[in-house]
């Protein structure tokens, strides 16, 4: 029944490794986004995808790769972890276009150690 | 760029104590929305605004826009201890993006 489902929930890891984030909508939505929320809780977005489409990367590091194998899922991979990296990812999606709502993931909170 | 600064950045009240916050940005916005993050959770939509100095109600929040299309508030009459967590606003300008506000992080105290 969950709209927009994100996997793990919780991720801690070492510093220079690699992992993933899947996300998931069952919204019948064409866009997607990942957002990162930092410690003071600022949401900022990393990448916007329409229809499987890329288009927004608002000035991620190369490390980040995001991939949309079909629209209704948005997965994240992040190589060479680093403690910065630190932080909680959500994974939304909307109907795309000018007044509509975004529906959030429950989030990922990541720690590199 | 676009900057959406909201105020104040915490806010403790007292269960029954009103509370405000407030929302500018430094561009004209389309519409605004304001979301509502519970500790621990995820923003939730709570409402939009579209039109130059609309007003919203649901139940003890009201929700402004004002005229200029440039800031936005929102107003809890009587807290209550649900009513804690983070609010933000944001503006969706169909680029593909959603600009949120820095943010106000409320506690309700019992």
């Amino acid at each position: 029944d969950t709209a927009v489902s994100q996997t793990p929930k919780y991720l801690v890891t070492q510093m220079g490794n690699d992992k993933s984030i899947k996300c998931e909508q069952n919204l019948g939505h064409d866009t997607m986004y990942w957002y990162k929320q930092d410690s003071k809780k600022f949401l900022k977005i990393m990448f916007s995808y329409n229809n499987k489409e890329l288009i927004i990367n608002e000035t991620v590091p190369n490390r980040f790769s995001p991939k949309s194998p079909d629209k209704a899922h948005l997965n994240l991979h992040i190589n060479s972890l680093e403690l910065g990296d630190s932080a909680v990812y959500f994974c939304a999606s909307s109907p795309g276009g000018r007044n509509t709502e975004a529906f959030f993931g429950q989030g990922t909170r990541l720690t590199v150690v | 760029g676009q900057q959406v600064m909201q105020i104040p950045q915490y806010q403790h009240v007292q269960e029954g104590e009103d509370f405000t916050t407030y929302c500018n940005s430094s561009t004209t916005l389309s519409n605004i929305q304001w979301y509502k993050q519970r500790p621990g959770g995820h923003p939730v939509f709570l409402i939009q605004l579209v039109k130059s100095g609309e007003v919203k109600k649901q139940k003890r929040l009201t929700f402004q826009f004002g005229e200029a299309k440039k800031n936005s508030s929102l107003h809890i009459t009587a807290t209550q201890t649900t009513d804690v967590g983070t609010y933000f606003c944001a503006e969706n300008s169909g680029t593909y993006k959603y600009i949120f506000g820095t943010g106000t992080r409320l506690k309700v105290l019992a």
